[in-house]
């Protein structure tokens, strides 16, 4: 059953804390994307990648960044968690081609940020 | 600056009848629309999608219009089950970003048995 895997349902941090959010996919897909979920704000776009060590900033990249070593993972970094970051994350994968916008998420984590 | 907006935060309706989820869109660029369904704790799941030369995609109890000159897409379900309570959220894309999405701010279905 293929799948998009986030490492954490549930995180609690600190202020100021780095914080590593982890996805894998077993799809092989070439694009990953970073979402974040807030209650009347929708999926907002955080960061994606086309392809292995590329990345491209989305519509909300402050405060993030992210890393693609393998085709297969794609990291979310909080270099230093504020208050505001505390949300529902989602990643998604997706193949190329407009045929395949059909993006397939994982879970969710929900970060609270104390 | 909302591209994609779903402009009623919650909907209820009985069991057996007709749900009307609406979004409009303001970037007349979008060629692709896609539905999403999330239930609490998990992520979005597809449900159906529709290209802007068409103005109708049907599958089984989903139906999405897509009404280009008003820049007004639609998903209708009949009829709803209790199963169909979600967040219902509508995206859209545009050829020059592909594979990127915008999602407008989501629905809640609560379908009463």
């Amino acid at each position: 059953d293929v799948k998009v895997t986030q490492s954490s349902r549930y995180l609690v941090k600190r202020t100021g804390e780095k914080v590593f959010l982890e996805c894998v996919q077993d799809m092989d897909h070439e694009n990953m994307f970073w979402y974040r979920q807030d209650p009347g704000l929708g999926l907002r776009l955080i960061y994606f990648s086309y392809d292995v060590k590329m990345k491209e900033k989305g519509d909300i990249p402050e405060g993030y960044s992210v890393s693609r070593e393998k085709k297969e993972r794609f990291s979310l970094i909080l270099e230093s968690a504020s208050t505001n970051q505390t949300s529902m994350y989602l990643c998604a994968s997706s193949s190329p081609g407009r045929i395949n916008e059909k993006l397939l998420f994982g879970s969710g984590t929900q970060l609270s940020v104390l | 600056d909302q591209q994609v907006k779903q402009n009623s935060p919650s909907l209820s309706v009985q069991e057996g009848r007709i749900s009307i989820l609406n979004c409009d869109y303001t970037n007349s660029m979008f060629d692709y629309f896609l539905w999403y369904k999330k239930y609490p704790a998990e992520g979005p799941t597809f449900l159906i999608s529709i290209s802007s030369i068409k103005d109708k995609n049907e599958d089984g109890r989903f139906t999405v219009f897509l009404n280009k000159s008003a820049k007004h897409l639609s998903l209708h379900i009949v009829p709803s089950q209790p199963g169909d309570s979600a967040v219902y959220f509508c995206a859209a894309s545009a050829p020059s970003n592909t594979g990127k999405l915008i999602f407008g701010q989501g629905t809640t279905l609560q379908v009463k048995p």
